[in-house]
């Protein structure tokens, strides 16, 4: 069965910082896409960024960017420039699913201090 | 336009009771899933329809659970004599086509389940 691990439960930082959330995975798939999900408190899901397993370079969005070691089935998150708005749960997750369902790691509490 | 929603936000049931949950997805979304969310974990997948086809329930945890989306939009997960530990966050998702990781999947706002 395909894993999602995230090591810290909860992280802070403060604004304007950069932050690294750490995700590993396990997997027999060959290609595959992983994702970082953010989830503020109680509002809903959504998409920060996405990795297909076949591209070799990292993927960025404007502050996030990602760490991808295909090898060490490793795919950490990074946020620079740290705002107050980015405090929320940050889930990682994988497509695994049998049927394209999303794995999801338990998730790191993010808190952005002022 | 208008986003996943999932209606109620909030549920307070008794044990033994029945509650239906309802999940309006994106407009012309053909896949649904539903996954369950524990207090303080990460969603576990429950069931995934492609339009009005149940293709995988394996993640349904019992016979208790049942999920039908009829008409292949608006779907509903019932969960019949309610136990304590039935108590979770109940998330629907929704994407454009056939599941894949190409594809985004939306998420709703949740239903927080409780019951006493």
């Amino acid at each position: 069965a395909q894993t999602v691990t995230q090591s810290q439960p909860e992280m802070s930082v403060q604004e304007a910082e950069t932050v690294t959330l750490s995700c590993t995975y396990d997997t027999s798939e060959s290609n595959y896409y992983l994702f970082w999900y953010k989830q503020p408190p109680s509002r809903q899901m959504i998409l920060v960024i996405r990795q297909e397993a076949y591209k070799q370079q990292n993927a960025t969005e404007n502050r996030f960017s990602v760490n991808f070691q295909k090898a060490a089935k490793s795919f950490s998150l990074k946020i620079s420039d740290s705002q107050l708005g980015d405090t929320a749960m940050y889930f990682c997750a994988s497509d695994g699913g049998s049927q394209g369902n999303l794995i999801f790691g338990k998730g790191t509490k993010l808190s952005v201090k002022p | 336009g208008a986003g996943v929603s999932q209606s109620p936000r909030y549920k307070v049931a008794k044990r033994g009771q029945d509650v239906a949950l309802r999940c309006d997805p994106i407009s012309g979304h053909v896949s649904l899933f539903w996954y369950q969310q524990a207090l303080g974990q990460g969603p576990e997948f429950l069931t995934y329809f492609q339009n009005e086809a149940q293709l995988d329930k394996s993640g349904l945890p019992s016979d208790r659970f049942f999920a039908e989306r009829p008409e292949g939009s608006v779907s509903t997960l019932k969960i019949q004599r309610t136990q304590q530990e039935d108590s979770a966050v109940y998330l629907c998702a929704s994407s454009l086509l056939v599941a894949s990781g190409k594809l985004e999947q939306f998420f709703g706002p949740g239903t927080r389940l409780t019951v006493l």
